[in-house]
């Protein structure tokens, strides 16, 4: 089956420029996660959705940054005003459920897309 | 804070030997670990995870992870090592939302 695919695969801005990155989870998929990974580190949590529902966006760096899936499955992460900074790895996960109501916490692993490397010139 | 290390940033070893690749974590509560594997170009595959239960976790591609309450540790291994194992390994935890990452350990198997 198809797993998670992101595109574009790399993106080139020039500084000041929006850029929208797109994300196609696994169908079924109830959760979605976007982390940035800089180049040498671990990736680092962005945002979270549970079907069309954000719920936390607590590591999104800036309010530069948004990130929406309104159906509950593609999801975009758009950066506006692009700074050097925001040069990175973007990676998109998707997972069945997160954490399993009435099951106690249960954590399902998430599948990783191949990311979209950003580069803001 | 919650967080997951991983004290080498490079481990080598000969093929066909076995292989340790560290991570201690500390969290509070019930920790739940897991590993990932990160190769050139591709996204993070998921190779085992500890939940609950046995120490000794078993997961894809003949690895496994011993989970150590008393050291805080959750050490990736495998009894044989394989030029194609080369790759960059990710010891992850769980957050109220997310995963949160150690810094990597690439791991080089030499013919």
């Amino acid at each position: 089956g198809a797993g998670v695919s992101q595109s574009p695969r790399y993106k080139v801005a020039k500084r000041g420029q929006d850029v929208a990155l797109r994300c196609d989870p696994i169908s079924g998929h109830v959760s979605l996660f976007w982390y940035q990974q800089a180049l040498g580190q671990g990736p680092e949590f962005l945002t979270y959705f549970q079907n069309e529902a954000q719920l936390d966006k607590s590591g999104l760096p800036s309010d530069r940054f948004f990130a929406e899936r309104p159906e509950g499955s593609v999801s975009t992460l758009k950066i506006q005003r692009t700074q050097q900074e925001d040069s990175a790895v973007y990676l998109c996960a998707s997972s069945l459920g997160f954490r399993l109501p009435g099951r106690g916490d249960y954590y399902n692993e998430q599948f990783f897309g191949p990311g979209t490397r950003l580069t803001v010139l | 804070a919650q967080s997951v290390a991983q004290p080498e940033d490079q481990v080598n070893v000969a093929e066909g030997n076995p292989l340790t690749v560290k991570c201690t974590y500390s969290v509070s509560g019930n920790p739940y670990l897991f590993w990932y594997v990160q190769y050139p170009n591709r996204g993070l595959q998921f190779l085992l995870k500890y939940i609950t239960g046995d120490n000794l976790v078993k997961g894809s591609y003949g690895f496994e992870a011993e989970f150590n309450k008393s050291q805080t540790s959750f050490h990736l291994k495998k009894p044989s090592a394989l030029v194609s194992d080369s790759a960059l390994y990710f010891c992850a935890g769980t957050g109220a939302n997310n995963l949160f990452f150690g810094t990597g350990t690439r791991l080089t198997v030499i013919p």
